[in-house]
């Protein structure tokens, strides 16, 4: 079946710009998460959504990202004004709930310039 | 705060040789996965090891965990050049939302 999907691949923008970066999980999965890998930070959570819960957002930088989830299935993240130090790789991933393994889109390089 | 580690960081080997990648933990942990990436692409999940003593294999690699020393193991047997990759560990806590906490990876070259 088909995994998880984000889109875009790749995204340069320039520093102060706002992005969004969408993921669409695989179907039937209620957990979603974020996550960024940088060279200097490796890979580390940015935002859970589990079915119709509130986000646990802990793993967000600052607050000029955000992220929603509509109808229990598509993600956005956004990132508002940004900064040379977001650019990183932004990895969505799923899965059924609680311990399940997650999958693993392919990313979202941001490069901002 | 869950803390994860690996070692080594970097691994070049023979083909044919084995190997094993040490994955450490600061805390008590639900679950323990490895995963693999290849350059450029995503995260292909490999193992999820469940409770002490689980012993996971699939052609030349097998995954340990020992909760009471709070490490995990990638073994990898007879090496050849597909396993080239960077190789993940991480844990995560079900009351948490299990979100994931990742080591630093190892770079594993596998040389012809």
């Amino acid at each position: 079946g088909a995994g998880v999907s984000q889109s875009p691949s790749n995204k340069v923008t320039e520093k102060g710009k706002d992005v969004e970066l969408r993921c669409d999980p695989i179907s039937g999965h209620t957990a979603l998460y974020w996550y960024r890998q940088s060279l200097g930070q490796g890979l580390e959570f940015l935002i859970y959504f589990q079915g119709n819960s509130a986000p646990d957002k802990s793993g967000l930088p600052s607050d000029r990202f955000s992220a929603e989830r509509t109808g229990g299935s598509v993600s956005t993240l956004t990132i508002q004004r940004t900064q040379q130090e977001d650019s990183a790789v932004y990895l969505c991933a799923s899965s059924f709930v609680g311990l399940e393994t997650q999958y693993f889109g392919p990313g979202t390089r941001l490069l901002v310039l | 705060e869950l803390k994860v580690e690996q070692n080594p960081l970097f691994l070049s080997m023979q083909e044919g040789k084995n190997y094993t990648i040490y994955c450490n933990y600061s805390t008590t942990s639900d679950r323990l996965y490895w995963y693999r990436q290849d350059p450029g692409k995503s995260l292909e999940s490999l193992f999820v090891l469940l409770s002490n003593g689980a012993v996971k294999q699939e052609g030349r690699l097998m995954a340990s965990l020992d909760t009471k020393a709070r490490l995990s193991t990638l073994h990898i047997t007879a090496a050849v050049h597909d396993l080239s990759a960077t190789y993940f560990c991480a844990g995560g806590y079900n009351n948490a939302g299990n979100m994931l906490t990742f080591g630093g990876g190892t770079r594993l070259m596998v040389k012809p």
